[in-house]
């Protein structure tokens, strides 16, 4: 299993272009999200889909659109970079565990670093 | 989702137990206790998850003391791999991760 993947590990844009972040899962998992962490911070949630069809708005969601492709895949698109989301961005992917075994726990990517100049 | 506060940096040597503490005076009645990983440049692992009294694993334990208030994980006997940032988040009904800027922990020689 590879768990999730990302792709690609390290862009640079000039301010006004656009890319989409590519993020697979092949742990059948129902949830998937995107996350972006600037230095010395935390992560905040972009966007996530809690099932294939079905996306939402996380804490930061300004200037990003999702989609969720299927099951496996979850991409994140920037129509018009800015400097102020350089930043790395990680996908994660996760399950419901069964009532009473706790709660469900996230399966991180190895991350997309970006560079918006 | 409940706020929690935990110290920004801690110091230790190899060999020694290590002890984070988190606070979360606010935890909902159906959130867990989890805890993640970090290590430069890698997206976060979770370690271990508990909702009361102590949980063991083998990286980790995570102790929850009754009133649900506070929490400490542990990492007995740390290596200079456990060098890492360690994220503590209340979790509970749902999927939404809030995470802070966590605990830097650095182990030396």
């Amino acid at each position: 299993n590879a768990g999730v993947t990302q792709t690609p590990k390290f862009q640079v844009l000039k301010t006004g272009q656009s890319m989409t972040l590519q993020c697979a899962q092949d742990m059948n998992h129902n949830s998937m999200y995107w996350y972006r962490q600037d230095p010395g911070m935390g992560l905040r949630l972009i966007y996530y889909s809690a099932s294939e069809g079905t996306t939402d708005k996380g804490e930061v969601p300004n200037g990003y659109n999702v989609s969720r492709l299927n099951k496996r895949e979850f991409s994140l698109r920037l129509e018009s970079a800015a400097p102020s989301q350089t930043s790395v961005y990680f996908c994660a992917s996760s399950s419901p565990r069964p009532p009473g075994l706790g709660e469900e726990t996230q399966y991180f990517g190895p991350g997309t670093r970006l560079l918006v100049l | 989702l409940a706020k929690t506060t935990q110290p920004i940096s801690m110091d230790s040597y190899e060999g020694q137990e290590v002890n984070i503490t988190c606070s979360h005076n606010n935890i909902a009645t159906n959130d867990y206790i989890t805890w993640y990983q970090q290590f430069p440049s890698q997206g976060p692992r979770f370690i271990i998850q508990g909702y009361k009294t102590k949980v063991t694993n083998e990286v980790a334990s995570l102790f929850i003391p009754a009133d649900r208030k506070s929490s400490t994980l542990s990492l007995p006997r740390v290596s200079l791999s456990d060098t890492a940032v360690y994220y503590c988040l209340g979790t509970g009904g749902g999927n939404k991760l809030t995470f802070g800027t966590g605990t830097q922990l650095k182990v030396e020689l």
